[in-house]
């Protein structure tokens, strides 16, 4: 089945490093991933939808400036949280979908936990 | 406005009986999809069911179902047989319209299973 691969799993760093996270898709080409953000105990909250060979789409309140995303190619998206503060702690995790059809599920990644000293 | 309501944070269950966790939804778009998803304490998110607005039959999938009731805008999970390693978060969601739209979620419900 379809699958999507999100590297790194973990990441801990010190307060102002920037962070790169990679999220591609394995067997399938994606012209649009999303990207969502999961506090502790909460829900998937959808920060931004990457669109290949286009500039993403950042929902209210999330800072494009802060979330780079680049979707350079149809298998390969990329979240990168400049400049990281503590705040910026929290579980991202990327979501694609292989087809457009209503009924296909969106295929998530294993997610990535970023934790900001 | 919330489009997806999970009203139980919690639920426990007792190994081997079933269990339905309830999501309701809000949408004026007449094709939307909705979704279930588990997801357990390492991260992952595992696709369960789906059923789409023109469905005319529940979705079933194995021990899972879906109790759909359109007109009350409810799409409840049902498990049957509940074993211990159903404990997990579980997550409804919907995509509305038939375009590449993301999937949005409810809050979630902490299934427990008790042995």
């Amino acid at each position: 089945g379809a699958v999507v691969s999100q590297h790194p799993s973990r990441v801990i760093c010190k307060s102002g490093t920037s962070v790169k996270i990679e999220c591609r898709s394995l067997d399938f080409q994606a012209t649009t991933m999303f990207w969502y953000r999961q506090f502790p105990k909460q829900s998937l909250m959808l920060m931004a939808t990457s669109n290949e060979g286009s500039k993403a789409t950042y929902e209210q309140g999330v800072e494009k400036d802060k979330f780079l995303i680049n979707h350079a190619s149809l298998t390969l998206s990329t979240l990168t949280v400049t400049s990281a503060h503590p705040e910026d702690s929290s579980f991202y995790i990327c979501s694609a979908r292989e087809w457009t059809g209503s009924n296909q599920p969106q295929h998530f990644g294993d997610g990535t936990r970023l934790s900001i000293l | 406005a919330q489009k997806i309501t999970q009203t139980q944070p919690g639920m426990f269950v007792q190994e081997k009986e079933a269990v339905t966790l309830d999501c309701t939804y809000d949408t004026s778009d007449p094709s939307y999809g909705l979704f279930w998803y588990k997801q357990p304490s390492s991260g992952e998110m595992i696709f369960l069911i789906y059923q789409g607005s023109y469905d005319q039959q529940n979705a079933t999938e194995g021990r899972y179902s879906l109790n759909f009731q359109k007109a009350r805008k409810s799409a409840n999970l049902v498990i049957s047989a509940s074993q211990l390693g159903d404990s997990a978060m579980y997550f409804c969601a919907m995509r509305e319209g038939t375009g590449n739209t993301p999937l949005v979620f409810g809050k979630g419900t902490r299934l427990s299973v008790i042995a």
